[in-house]
């Protein structure tokens, strides 16, 4: 079964740290990754995109690193800002198929 | 360029009664996938859509159907609604024709309340 697992499940940090999230899936013959941002009651954002022939993507603040051997791939936040507070969802896509998200990580950058 | 337009935005209906959601995808794109979206379950696909044709399903019973027109405007129904259907449904949008992983854009989604 393809499962994707995010880690931690929630993040508090104070404004201007340097933050990691992390995004785990099962069966690592993916198409590409996806990761989207979420605020509360609203639909989705993609923030990143990566194809499965690629290491990494970056997008001003952001930067994304996908491992496809290990299965896994991390969001790397910088300088963290507290309208960056949302919910962070990665999602995964196999040929043929549409994606698989995982569960996100709650972010909450204190001013 | 307008985005992914979902209507309504709120209903609430009554158990047993059907409801339809409506997807205006962005121009020019011809796929569209919902998804719904539970504290329980996260973000489960649905159906996806190209051309007029459902070209994937997900787990869901008989009663969640859809469609889409020539237009690519979109359309999903839930019948004999149950209190557990009560969830976002996220329309989603893509330019993929071939199953080529293109970024895919979610509209604001339809909060629907079953009492």
């Amino acid at each position: 079964k393809q499962e994707v697992t995010q880690i931690p499940a929630a993040l508090s940090v104070p404004e201007g740290e340097n933050l990691v999230l992390n995004c785990s899936f099962t069966d690592s013959a993916i198409y590409n990754l996806q990761w989207f941002r979420q605020d509360p009651g609203k639909g989705l954002t993609s923030l990143l995109l990566i194809q499965s022939s690629q290491r990494e993507q970056t997008s001003g603040r952001l930067n994304a690193s996908l491992d496809k051997s290990s299965g896994r791939s991390t969001l790397y936040i910088a300088a963290s800002q507290p309208g960056d507070s949302a919910t962070y969802l990665c999602a995964v896509s196999y040929y043929g198929q549409n994606f698989v998200f995982g569960p996100g990580t709650r972010l909450s950058v204190l001013p | 360029k307008a985005g992914v337009t979902q209507t309504p935005r709120y209903l609430i209906k009554t158990r047993g009664q059907q409801v339809t959601l409506s997807c205006s995808p962005i121009s020019g794109h011809r796929s569209v996938s919902w998804y719904q979206q539970t504290p329980g379950q996260g973000l489960q696909f649905l159906f996806e859509y190209f051309s007029e044709t459902q070209r994937n399903k997900g787990n869901f019973p008989g009663r969640f159907s859809g469609r889409q027109f020539s237009n690519s405007r979109s359309e999903m129904n839930v019948s004999t609604l149950e209190l557990g259907d009560s969830a976002l449904y996220l329309c989603a949008s893509s330019s993929r024709t071939d199953f080529s992983g293109n970024t895919i854009y979610f509209g604001e989604g339809s909060w629907l309340t079953v009492v």
